[in-house]
């Protein structure tokens, strides 16, 4: 079945480290995206890519770094600057004008 | 960006139809409204979406204004697995088409059994 698969589930981070969770999708979906959702609220938007080898930065992009490469996967990566990064994280992807579809997210926690 | 207003939560009976309110007042003419739901620890789910007329599909109804400030999602019988949180979006058309959503913080349904 086709779809988007993020991993890991759950992750954890200790201070001063990088950690990347990876999205993979194989819906041949030009657009993706990753947001962050903190407890009680909405998405918010960190990075979006309409095609490979190209990004743009969303509304919360500081400490966070992407890299498209391949159509199947968009990569992000919270980076030691991100001083909160504790959140649910999602991706999604869509083509063209048609809705998104999202992974099942993945949950980061700071030791 | 433009923005949407739904109530923070709201309650149904099981089997009962649900109307969700969304206000939209600064929409433009270009926007879609599109609703999606999550489920606890679980990716939003796209529910529907609509332009100017209402929109059916095996989900739900979507009903918006004539002047489009405003719509409403209606869940013709609701399930206990209905219960979720149901955002409200207008979708900023990109330059290639693909979608840019701006999520609020949407409305709690719960089920009552």
């Amino acid at each position: 079945d086709g779809g988007i698969t993020q991993s890991p589930k759950y992750l954890f981070r200790k201070e001063g480290q990088n950690v990347t969770l990876s999205c993979e999708q194989n819906l041949n979906h030009d657009a993706m995206y990753w947001y962050r959702q903190d407890p009680g609220q909405g998405l918010r938007l960190i990075y979006y890519s309409q095609i490979v080898n190209d990004f743009q930065k969303g509304d919360i992009a500081e400490g966070y770094s992407v890299s498209r490469e391949k159509k199947e996967s968009f990569p992000l990566t919270v980076t030691s600057a991100q001083k909160n990064p504790t959140a649910f994280y999602l991706c999604a992807s869509s083509m063209s004008v048609q809705p998104q579809h999202f992974g099942d997210g993945t949950r980061l926690s700071i030791l | 960006d433009a923005k949407t207003t739904q109530p923070n939560s709201m309650e149904s009976n099981e089997e009962e139809p649900v109307h969700l309110p969304c206000n939209h007042s600064t929409i433009s003419g270009t926007d879609y409204i599109h609703w999606y739901r999550q489920l606890p620890s679980q990716g939003p789910e796209y529910v529907i979406h609509g332009l100017t007329s209402n929109v059916n599909n095996r989900m739900a109804s979507l009903a918006i204004a004539e002047d489009r400030k405003s719509s409403t999602l209606i869940l013709h019988r609701a399930t206990l697995r209905d219960a979720a949180v149901y955002y409200c979006i207008l979708r900023e058309k990109g330059f290639f088409g693909n979608e840019k959503l701006t999520f609020g913080t949407g409305t709690r349904l719960t089920i009552i059994p």
